[in-house]
């Protein structure tokens, strides 16, 4: 299989502990995604990756939130001092953007599902 | 997903035909999308659609568009139990690709 994956699938966790979650993209994917989605509600966009240059942060990304993208392929979201609304699905997608524009496919992966006590 | 919405919930019986709508407020979106995701997973690509077609036909799916109102649907012919899941319609708003959701569409086919 060589979709989106995404490790854990499932996160319990206690208020005030640090998570960490990866997501390995398609292999040939230039951009990465990371959105989070909560209960009865759309993904909600929070940041993106053109390689391993990160080039948007939504103002939902607190300070407790850091992305990474070292070398281009696989990503981690961690989140510092888990708070109970930090509960949530959080979602990657990847997607391989043509230097003539065009349509752009987001490929999501299965996502990790945060539950914080 | 504030700027794109969706009704909440639909019924259907199977072998009937599901018409999911949406509205969108980006006139200049470029492609819109369609996404199905089932209990506990990830989003699936459905169809998309480039903002200067009115339509869009892919096997049992049929897009349609109307720019001028911002309207976008999904029609679903002869809907099947595996066609129960959630539906999410969703619009490119930046160049970088950035999507943004409506809330979803629960559809629930009954036999």
């Amino acid at each position: 299989d060589t979709g989106v994956s995404q490790n854990p699938r499932h996160k319990i966790t206690k208020r005030g502990q640090n998570v960490t979650f990866r997501c390995d993209p398609i292999s040939e994917h230039n951009r990465l995604y990371w959105y989070r989605q909560t209960l009865g509600q759309g993904p909600e966009f929070l940041t993106y990756f053109q390689n391993e240059a990160q080039l948007e942060k939504s103002r939902l990304l607190s300070d407790r939130f850091s992305a990474e993208r070292p070398k281009g392929s696989f990503s981690t979201l961690e989140i510092q001092r888990t708070e109970q609304g930090d509960s949530a699905m959080y979602l990657c997608a990847s997607s391989l953007a043509g230097l003539a524009g065009g349509q752009e496919t987001q490929y999501f992966g299965p996502g990790t599902r945060l539950l914080v006590l | 997903g504030e700027d794109v919405e969706q009704s909440l919930f639909l019924s259907v019986r199977e072998g009937d035909s599901s018409v999911i709508n949406c509205t969108y407020t980006d006139s200049s979106s470029t492609y819109l999308y369609w996404y199905k995701q089932e209990p506990g997973a990830g989003l699936q690509l459905l169809t998309y659609i480039f903002s200067n077609m009115d339509m869009k036909q892919d096997q049992r799916l049929t897009v349609l568009l109307n720019k001028k109102d911002k309207h976008l649907s999904l029609r679903i012919a002869d809907t099947q139990t595996g066609d129960s899941a959630i539906y999410f319609c969703a619009e490119i708003t930046d160049s970088w690709g950035k999507l943004q959701f409506g809330a979803g569409t629960q559809v629930v086919v009954t036999p």
